[in-house]
């Protein structure tokens, strides 16, 4: 089993849909978790923070459920401008600068 | 604007060529890191440096010589790489080990190998 492990999509949703993405880690005593997205041909950016109770940014949700071990991803209202490859990262250990990458999942919004 | 900057942005280089990779970052920031990706991956980890001391390599070839002249600089040295090093080569910085925060990545070394 991967560590980190990502539908790879590609998934293609209308502009204006909402989409969803889940991601599952193996180490139950990870400690933090990222959403960042990357796209083609540019560096990853991070795109926001996991929190234990969930967290929103705007048209962004992100939630954690360490009992089934996966972090969500929500995009409300997408944009053509939400096109990119959506990476789930997480650190395995506290004190660990390691970052354990899923292999991403690729987005694409349709006009 | 990324807030670690990469030189140069592309580099073609022969097998038997020697050059410098340079990432800086004033962000205050203690952890740097090398990644390596290919088209179509995720980001590999390659060299972590933590209070200026190399913490993590994760069995790099020796082609390959991480340096951190200081808490802003990190350079990745190049010597006799081989075609199959063709890459993105990706600079990141964080708070620290410590302190659980995301790394910011600079916008990478596009690398390609003759």
């Amino acid at each position: 089993r991967k560590e980190v492990e990502q539908d790879p999509g590609p998934f293609n949703v209308p502009e204006g849909a909402t989409v969803a993405f889940n991601c599952t880690y193996s180490n139950s005593a990870s400690q933090s978790f990222f959403w960042y997205r990357q796209d083609c041909r540019k560096e990853p950016k991070l795109l926001m923070s996991v929190y234990s109770s969930g967290n929103e940014d705007g048209r962004f949700t992100a939630q954690l459920n360490r009992a089934s071990q996966y972090i969500s991803l929500l995009i409300r209202d997408s944009k053509l401008s939400d096109s990119a490859t959506y990476l789930c990262v997480v650190r395995m250990e506290r004190g660990n600068e390691k970052l354990t990458f899923g292999t991403g999942t690729r987005l694409t919004i349709i006009p | 604007d990324t807030e670690v900057t990469q030189t140069p942005k592309h580099l073609v280089m022969g097998m038997t060529n020697k050059k410098s990779l340079k990432c800086e970052q004033h962000m205050g920031h203690r952890a740097m890191y090398w990644y390596k990706q290919k088209a179509k991956k995720p980001p590999e980890l390659m060299f972590v440096y933590s209070y200026e001391k190399l913490s993590i390599n994760e069995s790099v070839p020796s082609r390959f010589s991480p340096e951190c002249p200081n808490s802003s600089l990190l350079n990745l040295h190049l010597h006799a790489l081989q075609p199959e090093d063709s890459a993105l080569y990706l600079c990141a910085s964080s708070r620290g080990a410590e302190s659980n925060q995301p790394q910011h990545f600079g916008d990478g070394t596009r690398l390609s190998i003759l």
